[in-house]
């Protein structure tokens, strides 16, 4: 069965701060994908960034980069100079492609609250 | 606004009572999700539609719960006889049909349920 793990309940940072987000998954698939998703008070999902179980080149995208180590099943997110806007839930999420379907199994989420 | 909404946003009910719960997915996206969340968790896959056909349910998905999409393009999701334990927020979310370099569902906000 699928899972993911978010360790962090809670981060609190300074603006400008980089800070990391941890994500630790299981999954028996061999083909699977990990996503990061944003969780604003507002309430909507926001899809952050992707990857596949392919490609463990790190990437950045702005102030966006992640760290995927499929030898620790770890799938870390990085915010750079983080700002106010920042604040939010992030939740981590494996998809993997067993029945071919699309669904998603999400961690429970790390509270990141960044203060001026 | 061409994202994914959703009707209500809030609903209050006492337990015993139907409630009714209405997503538009991106019209071009042929394939449609719901999930809940309940407080402090991360959203929990309930069922999907390829167009009109329900392709897939979560164990989640009691006999009271059940969801439709008629014409392949909005959807429903009724609850029966609702419980305190119903309340959650529910979550729509719509995609393309997944290849396998995608898997990038957009969520709407979602529709928050407190059974009394």
């Amino acid at each position: 069965a699928q899972k993911v793990t978010q360790a962090q309940t809670e981060i609190s940072v300074v603006e400008k701060e980089d800070v990391t987000l941890d994500c630790v998954y299981e999954t028996r698939d061999t083909t699977y994908y990990l996503f990061w998703y944003k969780q604003p008070p507002s309430g909507e999902l926001v899809f952050l960034i992707r990857r596949n179980s392919f490609d463990e080149q790190n990437e950045i995208s702005g102030r966006y980069s992640w760290n995927f180590q499929k030898s620790t099943s770890s799938f870390n997110f990085t915010i750079t100079a983080s700002q106010v806007v920042d604040s939010a839930v992030y939740f981590c999420a494996l998809r993997d492609l067993t029945g071919g379907g699309n669904k998603l199994t999400f961690g429970t989420g790390t509270q990141l609250k960044v203060e001026l | 606004d061409t994202g994914v909404s959703q009707d209500p946003r809030h609903k209050i009910t006492k337990r015993g009572q139907n409630v009714t719960f209405r997503c538009d997915p991106i019209s071009e996206h042929n394939r449609l999700y719901w999930y809940r969340q309940t407080l402090g968790q991360g959203p929990e896959f309930l069922t999907y539609f390829q167009n009109e056909a329900q392709l897939e349910k979560s164990r989640l998905l009691s006999d009271r719960f059940s969801a439709e999409r008629p014409k392949g393009s909005f959807s429903t999701l009724e609850i029966q006889r609702t419980e305190q334990g119903d309340s959650a927020m529910y979550l729509c979310a719509s995609s393309l049909t997944a290849g396998v370099s995608t898997g990038e569902l957009f969520f709407g906000e979602g529709s928050r349920l407190t059974v009394l």
